[in-house]
């Protein structure tokens, strides 16, 4: 079974320009969640989808960023325009659909490490 | 809220000696509890779960947890440490309620000297 990919693997651009990050999730997984980790400090969650629905996008820091997964399949992350502060490690996770979202281990991607200068 | 605490940023251990990494955590609800390890330039790797049941878990590559309700903690543990088990370890407790996310502690980074 192929794992969570995510594309870039790393991405350097300037302050104002914008970045798109692609995931995608292990066939059939319709949970698929985006998490950022910032200078070494805690996981931090972005959002939730659930197939192509946004089912949480509270941890979104601000309307820089975009999140789409259209089809229900890979999503992308688009950080439009992007700051100094953005700069970090963005993990793409995803897990089966089941009863219980809680006691679903996630399965991550190697993340895209992104940095802004 | 969830929130999750990981009091040590590093830890070292000698190879052959016991390992404990710690966590402890808050949540309204049954805990859903995990261990994940990242090796350099890869993502999280899952190690373990509590949901329910036994207190003891055992997970991939020899490690072990427990979970103590009374003192809300979920420590990692390993009776003989590896040099190949260096790597950064995080705990995180899952959402009790269908929609809600994972929440990870700040990691604790492992290094097991030869």
């Amino acid at each position: 079974e192929a794992g969570v990919t995510q594309f870039p693997s790393h991405s350097v651009i300037e302050k104002g320009q914008t970045v798109t990050l692609r995931c995608d999730p292990i066939s059939g997984h319709d949970n698929l969640y985006w998490y950022r980790r910032v200078m070494g400090k805690e996981i931090k969650f972005l959002l939730h989808f659930v197939k192509e629905s946004k089912q949480d996008e509270s941890g979104m820091p601000n309307n820089r960023f975009l999140a789409e997964r259209t089809g229900g399949t890979y999503s992308t992350l688009k950080v439009q325009p992007a700051e100094l502060e953005d700069s970090g490690v963005y993990f793409c996770a995803s897990s089966p659909l089941t009863g219980t979202v809680g006691n679903s281990p996630l399965h991550f991607g190697n993340g895209t490490r992104l940095t802004v200068t | 809220a969830q929130s999750v605490a990981q009091p040590e940023d590093q830890v070292n251990v000698a190879e052959g000696n016991p390992l404990t990494v710690k966590c402890t955590y808050s949540v309204s609800g049954n805990p859903y509890l995990f261990w994940y390890v990242q090796y350099p330039n890869r993502g999280l790797q899952f190690l373990l779960k509590y949901i329910t049941g036994d207190n003891l878990v055992k997970g991939s590559y020899g490690f072990e947890a427990e979970f103590n309700k009374s003192q809300t903690s979920f420590h990692l543990k390993k009776p003989s440490a590896l040099v190949s088990d260096s790597a950064l370890y995080f705990c995180a407790v899952g959402a009790t309620n269908y929609g809600q996310n994972f929440v990870f502690g700040p990691g604790t980074r492992l290094s097991v000297l030869p």
